[in-house]
């Protein structure tokens, strides 16, 4: 169990155009989940967290209004990168924490291209 | 200074060595301490998970948590090619996050 996916693996798209990413746990409710962005040799960076009917508190340096997170369900979290740049490109990684547990079990990244 | 500190290597091993990945750390209030192995293009998988001071064990893999000296490491026994990865550790006290180190590249050579 604790199987968390993500949709999709790789997106290249244009300047200025926005890239929604989804997150879902498949096999359990995820009253939390995580979005981090790992750059090429770097450690993984959080960039919010979600809980599930509530509004993202994002990280120190994290535009809100760039990276949009909503978490409508216990299973689905999405983060839209609006207006994406250049160095918005990036590996999106999300996670999920199940119940009161305290691991996180991440997805398997979205790598996001934009030209 | 860093909360978790992390060689990044590389680190390149023969096979079936045993392989030490260590992390250290600033905050006295972390409890929880875990250990990820990251391909590449992929995400972290969770390999080990401990709670506090001690020893866990699973397989080849062995986890050691001096919460004393704010050391954790992580053993590989028999160290196999499709070990190498990227390990990172990470850890939390209980809030929502979990701290990274920036991970050591294993490469194993048959």
């Amino acid at each position: 169990g604790a199987v968390v996916s993500q949709h999709p693996s790789w997106v290249i798209c244009k300047s200025g155009t926005s890239v929604k990413i989804e997150c879902r746990s498949l096999d359990f409710q995820a009253t939390t989940m995580f979005w981090y962005r790992q750059f090429p040799k770097q450690s993984l960076m959080l960039m919010a967290t979600s809980n599930e009917g509530s509004k993202a508190t994002y990280e120190q340096g994290v535009e809100k209004d760039k990276f949009l997170i909503n978490h409508a369900s216990l299973t689905l979290s999405t983060l839209t990168v609006t207006s994406a740049h250049p160095e918005d490109s990036s590996f999106y990684i999300c996670s999920a924490r199940r119940g009161t547990g305290n691991e996180q079990f991440f997805g398997p990244g979205t790598r996001l291209t934009v030209l | 200074q860093k909360e978790v500190e992390q060689d990044p290597g590389p680190l390149s091993v023969p096979e079936g060595a045993i392989v030490s990945l260590n992390c250290t750390y600033s905050n006295s209030a972390f409890q929880y301490f875990m250990w990820y192995r990251q391909y590449s293009r992929k995400g972290p998988e969770l390999l080990m998970y401990t709670y506090s001071s001690g020893n866990k064990e699973d397989g080849r893999f062995t986890a050691q948590v001096d919460k004393s000296s704010k050391y954790i490491s992580l053993f590989i026994r028999d160290s196999q090619p499709s070990d190498s990865a990227t390990y990172l550790c990470a850890m939390y006290h209980g809030a929502n996050n979990l701290f990274f180190g920036t991970g050591t590249r294993l490469t194993v050579i048959p």
